[in-house]
């Protein structure tokens, strides 16, 4: 049983350069959640996807956009990548959001850095 | 707003014996969930235990337990005969039963297991 799926694992971008992480999960969960994660630093919800067409923004949505193509699938997008977007990423889900106490599901991260 | 303080960077026990890590959060709600997370050198994100703010008795998962003191808002994790297994960093986060789906997560312990 596969969870939740991020890929890639590891990225090297220049300044400037653009690219999509992808994350898919095969739970049937409805939220699905993308966080970063900096050195000393709990993490920070970036967007957020509360149901299959619905988005909303976290804590630290600049410089990020998302889309959730299917109830699976849930991409985050660097337009134009600056080096204070060097961090770990996660994907995550959950059954439900608001209310109950849903734990989230994680994948296994994606280390991205920007130079 | 929510927040969730470790104050322990760093805590280390010698394998077999218990450790406590100490969680702490400020909040005006009177109902939400708390968890604790486990993240080993792999990255992923591992649902340690759980906590509902209206139940009175602590929850335990084996070896894990927390000690759930709602008065003075501190959640603290216990994990007894300590495992090689267990070395990671551990997470402490909050999330409202009313509010939106956002987690908000402490800084993090780094366990250290001593053979």
């Amino acid at each position: 049983n596969a969870g939740v799926t991020q890929t890639p694992k590891f990225q090297v971008l220049k300044t400037g350069q653009s690219m999509t992480l992808q994350c898919a999960q095969d739970m049937n969960h409805n939220s699905m959640y993308w966080y970063r994660q900096d050195p000393g630093m709990g993490l920070r919800l970036i967007y957020y996807s509360a149901s299959e067409g619905t988005t909303d923004k976290g804590e630290v949505p600049n410089g990020y956009n998302v889309s959730r193509l299917n109830k699976r699938e849930f991409s985050l997008r660097l337009e134009s990548a600056a080096p204070s977007q060097t961090s770990v990423y996660f994907c995550a889900s959950s059954l439900s959001g608001g209310g109950g106490n849903q734990p989230q599901h994680f994948g296994d991260g994606t280390r991205l850095s920007i130079l | 707003a929510q927040t969730v303080t470790q104050s322990q960077p760093e805590m280390s026990v010698q394998e077999a014996e218990t450790v406590t890590l100490s969680c702490t959060y400020d909040t005006s709600e009177s109902d939400y969930y708390l968890f604790w997370y486990k993240q080993p050198p792999s990255r992923q994100m591992i649902l340690v235990i759980r906590q509902e703010a209206y139940k009175q008795q602590n929850a335990t998962e084996n070896r894990f337990s927390v000690n759930f003191q709602k008065a003075a808002k501190s959640f603290s994790l216990k994990i007894s005969d300590s495992q090689l297994g267990d070395a990671a960093m551990y997470f402490c986060a909050y999330r409202s039963a009313s509010s939106n789906y956002q987690l908000i997560w402490g800084a993090g312990t780094k366990l250290i297991i001593k053979p």
